[in-house]
């Protein structure tokens, strides 16, 4: 069965600086996505940035770029120029038509 | 705005009472999830459903049930069966079920049962 690790329950960051999340993932596919939601107090659920297996190049949203390490099962998030507004729970997600979720990591971010 | 509704955003509920939380989407998804979110857990899926008139279970489905008469709702009732409802809930929503498939989210509904 699938799994998502995301052995960071909290992280901090000063703001301006750059974090990363971690997420590991277990998975005999080959073919799959996987995603990182970012979830505000507000408890809305918002997708942060997306990366297909089969795409070697990272991908990249404005400040939010992953480290995507296929053979290693890894897909790291990295956020440049920490702001306020980061502050959130943050999931990791495998998604193979299910979508399969981490626990979670708590940013918190100083100013 | 297209997006999706649920509601109401808090929810109180005596012990042994069945009770049913709304999520309503305008995005013309085909694909509809319900989700339970409980402190330190990921997400994990109640139920989902592809297409109107079909609806599978997810890995906790137990003690809860849906229907989905209309492509645009998607409503989950929390029954008496269900052995610890208080959770947060969450409805989401996607194209078809592939993927690749972004799932967009509503706002949640916090079920309290005592």
């Amino acid at each position: 069965a699938q799994t998502v690790t995301q052995s960071q329950p909290e992280m901090s960051v000063q703001e301006a600086e750059t974090v990363t999340l971690s997420c590991t993932y277990d998975t005999s596919e080959s073919d799959y996505y996987l995603f990182w939601y970012k979830q505000p107090p507000s408890r809305q659920m918002i997708l942060v940035i997306r990366q297909e297996a089969y795409k070697q190049q990272n991908a990249t949203e404005n400040r939010f770029s992953v480290n995507f390490q296929k053979a290693a099962k890894s897909f790291s998030l990295k956020i440049s120029d920490s702001q306020l507004g980061d502050a959130a729970m943050y999931f990791c997600a495998y998604s193979n038509y299910q979508l399969i979720w981490g626990a979670g990591t708590k940013l918190i971010i100083k100013p | 705005d297209g997006g999706i509704t649920q509601s109401p955003k808090y929810l109180f509920r005596k012990e042994g009472q069945n009770v049913t939380l709304s999520c309503e989407q305008n995005l013309n998804h085909d694909a509809m999830y319900w989700y339970r979110q409980d402190p330190g857990q990921g997400l994990r899926l109640i139920y989902y459903s592809q297409i109107v008139n079909d609806f599978q279970k997810g890995d906790i489905a137990e003690g809860y049930s849906v229907s989905r008469e209309k492509k645009e709702s998607f409503p989950l009732t929390v029954t008496s069966a269900q052995k610890n409802p208080t959770a947060f809930y969450l409805c989401a929503s996607s194209i078809g079920r592939g993927v690749s498939y972004e799932q967009y989210f509503g706002p949640g509904t916090r079920l309290t049962v005592t």
